[in-house]
């Protein structure tokens, strides 16, 4: 079946610190979206990916689509309290009409 | 301009009770989604609905857990005869009409936390 892998499931860093999460599918993906929940929110959608080899930017936010469609990254260069929180990506498939989310990782940040 | 309304934002609940959580999605969007997160955890989906259709209820209990999204109205989540095990934060998601591998952006309602004395 479908199944979106994330990883790491936490992520602690110093302020000013890089971190990326990564995201794999054992399936070809149409398109790959990323959210963001802050603690005690809701998920709140990013950014979608659609090409293969696709490179997204967000300020200091990177976002890039595998070239096979399989795994996508979310990179973030000098992290801020302000990013403190979970961030979801999401598969979309063409033998389904509603995405797959993958487990998470969650990043808190020492000041 | 209102987003995904979900109401109520904390429900309170005794063992063997029922509980209905309520989602008005965003305006133009067709299709509801329901989503479990137990705290510290993933989104866990429950069932994808389009107006007077269940699409997909693949992760919905097989008992005690129904789900509606009628002509007219808000979309319904209801838990009949709640235990402890069932509390949770429950997300509703909304988005517009989507297509095989066409997949739109989902909006988060904020939530209704459910808590079972």
């Amino acid at each position: 079946g479908q199944q979106v892998m994330q990883i790491p499931q936490y992520q602690h860093v110093q302020e000013g610190e890089d971190f990326t999460t990564y995201c794999n599918s054992s399936t070809t993906l149409s398109n790959i979206q990323w959210y963001k929940q802050r603690p005690g929110g809701h998920p709140v959608f990013l950014i979608q990916l659609v090409k293969s080899g696709e490179v997204k930017k967000q300020k200091r936010l990177t976002f890039q689509f595998g070239e096979a469609k399989k795994n996508s990254s979310l990179h973030i260069t000098a992290t801020q309290t302000t990013d403190v929180g979970t961030y979801f990506c999401a598969g979309g498939y063409s033998s389904a009409s509603k995405i797959i989310f993958g487990s998470g990782t969650r990043l808190s940040i020492r000041p | 301009n209102a987003g995904v309304m979900q109401n109520p934002r904390h429900l309170v609940r005794r063992r063997g009770q029922e509980a209905r959580l309520r989602c008005s999605p965003m305006k133009g969007h067709s299709h509801v989604y329901w989503y479990r997160q137990l705290p510290e955890e993933g989104l866990k989906f429950m069932v994808y609905l389009q107006k007077e259709n269940i699409i997909d209820e693949s992760g919905m209990p097989k008992e005690r857990f129904s789900a509606e999204f009628p002509k007219e109205g808000p979309s319904i989540l209801r838990i009949q005869q709640v235990v402890r095990g069932d509390s949770a934060a429950y997300f509703c998601a909304s988005s517009p009409r989507q297509g095989l591998g066409s997949n739109q952006p989902q909006h988060f309602g904020d939530g209704t936390r459910l808590s079972i004395l």
